[in-house]
């Protein structure tokens, strides 16, 4: 079945350093894909999305890019503020599904 | 429109009881889906409504749940005889047709079950 996977984390940064979340989906025909953010106490937050490959998606600082040779769609930033610091999650929606199917998402604590 | 609204946020119920919750979505989105979170895991599907309609339910949703969005504006899902098994996070979002351009969350009912 289509599924996400993302890189575990935590991942633990200093201020302004470069941020790469890794994201790979399984999935039949075209998927649109999605990174949301959910910060503490908040619900979830659509940061970008891309709907075909070779699309990059952006927003606040933040891109990623469609690869459909590699399935991959990684979350980066480069440099990361200590007010980035929430959990990332990557998504996609296939062409016949209506649900958005989630990874389990990668913790991002930015320290200064 | 402020975006998609739950109530309560929090609920702290008894096993056994019967719980719902209820969601607003945005006022011109005719897509509502329920999902539930579990502490580091990403949210998963439970079911959708275009407009009145239900037209999907995850095999997540068993008998004890039940969604209605009656008259295609605002959604309750309930939970009978509750399981502590039930305790999670229930997200509401909401969408324009497809969902293309992403979906709108709200900021959840947190369920504890004890």
């Amino acid at each position: 079945g289509d599924s996400v996977t993302q890189m575990e984390g935590p991942v633990t940064l200093s201020e302004e350093a470069f941020l790469t979340i890794n994201c790979t989906y399984t999935a039949t025909g075209y998927p649109s894909l999605f990174w949301y953010v959910q910060y503490p106490g908040e619900g979830l937050q659509l940061l970008l999305k891309a709907t075909k490959a070779d699309d990059k998606g952006s927003n606040k600082g933040f891109e990623a890019t469609y690869r459909k040779e590699t399935t991959s769609f990684h979350l980066e930033k480069g440099s990361v503020q200590v007010s980035d610091s929430a959990v990332y999650f990557c998504a996609l929606r296939t062409a016949a599904g209506t649900a958005l199917i989630f990874g389990k998402g990668t913790t991002l604590s930015v320290s200064s | 429109d402020t975006g998609v609204s739950q109530d309560p946020r929090h609920k702290i119920t008894k096993r056994g009881q019967n719980v719902t919750f209820r969601c607003d979505p945005i006022s011109e989105h005719n897509r509502l889906y329920w999902y539930r979170q579990t502490l580091g895991q990403g949210p998963e599907f439970l079911t959708y409504f275009q407009n009145e309609a239900q037209l999907e339910k995850s095999r997540l949703l068993s008998d004890r749940f039940s969604a209605e969005r009656p008259k295609g504006s605002f959604s309750t899902l309930e939970i009978q005889r509750t399981e502590q098994g039930d305790s999670a996070m229930y997200l509401c979002a909401s969408s324009l047709w497809d969902g293309q351009d992403g979906y709108t969350f709200g900021s959840g009912t947190r369920l504890t079950v004890v």
